[in-house]
């Protein structure tokens, strides 16, 4: 089955600082990849998401790459703000298993 | 807005105990999903169900079962629970694929001692 690995699993910034977090999956017959924040005590939500047909989504201050070749995508947040901190979680879905496969989070801490 | 309701917000149960727990979606979703959550090892997939009456295993099966006898219920059920099981519960669903966005509910945290 599909396997997504996720890095770094805590990272901290200053706010205004740009924030990158990235992502490797292991089935190459995966054809989508979203993302969701969890504040703290709160539910998973998506933020961006980005299909295998796409190379790059962007919306306001965040950015998602993804690399087909290289089997990674990226979330990129600029101007990081203190809302900005919660855990982010990235996944794949493979059609083949048709389900999503989350990696194991980034706890994001933006610093005032 | 889609509302994915848990029916309990802590649970605390024995070992060896049987456990219910309940999910509800007020959408009409096709698909609705219950993940795990533990720290460090973020949302690992426990059964999922694309129709009523269907379930498939996701990754992690072993030592629970699932009920979908209606469209809007998902039920996730722990047969003899064991401490190992302790964790963090979400139910999830999807218009008509798991390759949309998911809506989550607000979780069941389960101890078992």
């Amino acid at each position: 089955g599909e396997n997504v690995e996720q890095h770094p699993s805590t990272l901290s910034v200053q706010e205004g600082d740009s924030a990158v977090i990235k992502c490797t999956y292991s089935d190459s017959a995966s054809n989508y990849f979203p993302w969701y924040k969890q504040e703290l005590g709160k539910r998973p939500q998506l933020i961006i998401d980005i299909r295998s047909n796409v190379g790059e989504k962007k919306d306001q201050r965040i950015a998602v790459t993804l690399n087909k070749t290289a089997k990674h995508f990226s979330l990129h947040i600029t101007e990081t703000q203190p809302e900005d901190s919660a855990v982010y979680f990235c996944a794949g879905y493979s059609g083949s298993a048709r389900q999503l496969t989350f990696g194991s989070g980034t706890q994001l801490t933006v610093l005032p | 807005d889609v509302k994915v309701t848990q029916s309990s917000r802590y649970l605390v149960k024995r070992t060896g105990e049987k456990v219910f727990l309940e999910c509800v979606q007020d959408m009409d979703h096709e698909n609705m999903f219950w993940y795990r959550q533990d720290p460090g090892l973020g949302l690992r997939l426990i059964y999922f169900s694309y129709d009523v009456k269907m379930k498939e295993k996701g990754d992690i099966p072993e030592g629970y079962s699932v009920s979908r006898e209606k469209k809007e219920r998902f039920s996730l059920i722990l047969e003899s629970a064991s401490t190992n099981q302790t964790s963090m519960y979400l139910c999830a669903s999807s218009f008509s694929a798991a390759n949309e966005k998911l809506f989550f509910g607000s979780g069941t945290q389960l101890s078992v001692l």
